[in-house]
Parts: structure tokens; C-alpha cells; sequence
């Protein structure tokens, strides 16, 4: 199985600031990732799908980069809203699990 | 308007079962994969079971292989996961969840809770 781990794994952040996340897997995985925000007592949300790409009706402050085995998601400048945690997930192959996520929390 | 809703979550007692359902709306719904995956309290999201959109094809975590089958019946727009000799380690939201074609899991139900517990 391919492990996916996320760093940090918690992260305290202020409002307007820029901030990355990093997901790296234990393999390959091309570009077979995706990125969701979970707000407490809510189903995630997907946010960028194969490495990159913004899911529709999300907003463009949110982006993703990176292939192979290191990537990234990138919120360029935090709202109030975007506290909470984020997941990464593959999709290269079966299972297609989850990294433990991240939480962001206020400064 | 929730294109996918889960029922059939509650109480159980450990070593007896429970089929959850997945209603789905709102999109084709025989073109698609679909997942379960779940949530332990306070834990992080674990993918559980998929079948492929025309049912034929099954693949199921090893963590409830051989205890949970997920199915589908096309004709009702309808997912199913039926949990066999559940523990406690089972308790958690589930959530139904819509395929993106490989790339990601697009769209989620709002969960239903099962709680294994004497």
C-alpha cells in the first residue's frame, strides 16, 4: 500500500497569511492526487484533483503543485473560513487512502 | 441540494450486522464508482470499499474485507453496504461518496453514524 504523509500536522496561521502544506507518498504516484477541506461535524470537500487542478466553485486562493512523490496545496491568503483541517488522498492505486491531515488553527 | 444521502446508521451490538444505504440524485448515477469511505470519532478519514459503476467489480479494504460487501443496485440509484460481525473499531460516520472518474472523490453524502457498542 502507498503511505501518505502530510506535514505539518498542525499549523497555527493568522489571517491574510500565506501557508503550504506538504503530502509526500511512500511511491509514485504521477499526478493521481487530491486535496479536501473538512469543517468540524461536515463530509469533506474536494478542493484540487490530479495534483493541480481547482475544483470547480472553489475559490483561487487554494492551489496545488507537484508530481511524482512530493506535493502541495497552497492557500495564498487565509480567510476566517479556511481554518480547519485538510486531507490529501491518492488515487494512483488500490487503496486509495488518505494522509492523517492537517489541522490549521488560528494564531 | 444533496445529490447523495446515506440511512441506516444506529446502535449495535458487537458481532451483529447492519446495511447501510445510499440514495443517490441529481446525476447519471449508473456512470459512476462508488465509495464508502469513513470516520472514526475525533480520527481521520479511512477509505473502506469501492464498486464499479456497473457493479461488476468490487474492491474492499482489508480492514472489513471478508465482513462488509458494498453493492449497488442501478436500477434504484441506490449503494449498499452491508456490515457483517461488526466491532468496535467500526464505529465511525459513513460516508457515500461519487468517483470523478479516478481523479478524485467529487462528491459525499453528509454521513450516518454507526455506533458498535454493548
Amino acid at each position: 500500500d502507498i503511505q501518505l504523509t502530510q506535514s505539518p500536522s498542525f499549523l497555527s496561521a493568522s489571517v491574510g497569511d500565506r501557508v503550504t502544506i506538504t503530502c509526500r507518498a511512500s511511491q509514485v504516484i504521477s499526478n493521481y492526487l487530491a486535496w479536501y477541506q473538512q469543517k468540524p461535524g461536515k463530509a469533506p470537500k474536494l478542493l484540487i484533483f490530479a495534483a493541480s487542478t481547482l475544483q470547480s466553485g472553489v475559490p483561487s486562493r487554494f492551489s496545488g503543485s507537484g508530481s511524482g512523490t512530493e506535493f502541495t496545496l497552497t492557500i495564498s491568503s487565509l480567510q476566517p473560513e479556511d481554518f480547519t483541517t485538510y486531507y490529501c488522498q491518492q488515487l494512483n492505486s488500490y487503496p486509495p487512502d488518505f494522509g492523517q491531515g492537517t489541522r490549521l488553527e488560528i494564531k | 441540494q444533496v445529490p447523495l444521502a446515506e440511512s441506516g446508521g444506529g446502535v449495535v451490538q458487537p458481532g451483529r450486522s447492519l446495511r447501510l444505504s445510499c440514495a443517490a440524485s441529481g446525476f447519471t448515477f449508473s456512470r459512476y464508482g462508488m465509495h464508502w469511505v469513513r470516520q472514526a470519532p475525533g480520527k481521520g478519514l479511512e477509505w473502506v470499499a469501492v464498486i464499479s459503476y456497473d457493479g461488476l467489480n468490487t474492491f474492499h479494504a482489508d480492514s472489513v474485507k471478508g465482513r462488509f460487501t458494498i453493492s449497488r443496485d442501478n436500477s434504484k440509484n441506490t449503494l449498499y453496504l452491508q456490515m457483517n460481525s461488526l466491532r468496535g473499531e467500526d464505529t465511525a460516520v459513513y460516508y457515500c461518496v461519487k468517483e470523478r472518474e479516478g481523479r478524485a472523490f467529487d462528491d459525499w453524502g453528509q454521513g450516518t453514524l454507526v455506533t458498535v457498542s454493548s
